[in-house]
């Protein structure tokens, strides 16, 4: 059985940082991408990051380059998303999904949800 | 972006009914549509992807259709357990972009 399971979350003043990590388990990690799909309250859904199963390519959305990094350790296949420069528009459940490839991604597998929040 | 217009906002409907979702791009998407499935405090679940392919376990009551930049998800004979939102999202083109969502509940 697939599982994602997501730790990190919590409250941070804006400005500060905060790592995320999620475990993965149950189908052979280096196998796939990976990303990062976020859920403001009580609002929709907005991809933020993705992987590659090698950890050579990443991607993220414009509102998060040069502040947030994704990356992986296939060795303990688990995910990470170290976010910098926090923002009070960046509060919001984080979700681990598993990625498959369309012309970009979809995601078939998801996490429960660590909660961000970001506020002094 | 591309932008993902989803409707009705919201739905009402009763047991065994047919309900239907749409969801309209911006621009042509190629059939590269999924759709979720979020109950209330849980994470979302993957029921279609590629516009009209189910995913695993997901029952057959829940189909989806479309070309272009006009989708729908179709669920047949509604169930209790179908008490849901729901969003589209496409990935053809960078970056990924959902719909805003359809709340579905019973009448």
């Amino acid at each position: 059985e697939v599982q994602l399971v997501e730790s990190g979350g919590g409250l941070v003043q804006p400005g500060r940082s905060m790592k995320l990590s999620c475990a993965a388990s149950g189908f052979t990690f280096s196998n796939y991408g990976m990303a990062w799909v976020r859920q403001a309250p009580t609002k929709g859904l907005e991809w933020v990051a993705t992987i590659s199963y090698d950890g050579s390519s990443t991607y993220y959305r414009d509102s998060v380059k040069g502040r947030f990094t994704i990356s992986r350790d296939n060795a303990k296949s688990t995910l990470y998303l170290q976010m910098n420069s926090l923002r009070s528009e960046d509060t919001a459940t984080y979700y681990c999904t598993r990625a498959r490839t369309g012309a970009y991604w979809y995601f078939d597998f998801w996490g429960p949800g660590t909660m961000v929040t970001v506020s002094s | 972006d591309i932008q993902m217009t989803q409707s009705p906002a919201s739905l009402s409907a009763s047991l065994g009914e047919t309900v239907t979702i749409e969801c309209r791009a911006s621009e042509d998407i190629y059939s590269n549509l999924a759709w979720y499935q979020q109950k209330p405090g849980n994470s979302p679940q993957l029921l279609i992807y590629d516009a009209n392919s189910l995913a695993d376990g997901v029952p057959s009551r829940f189909s989806g259709s479309g070309s272009g930049t006009q989708y729908s998800l179709k669920i047949n004979s509604l169930q209790s357990e179908d008490v849901a939102s729901y969003f589209c999202q496409q990935y053809n083109n960078y970056p990924d972009t959902f719909g805003a969502g359809t709340k579905l509940e019973l009448k």
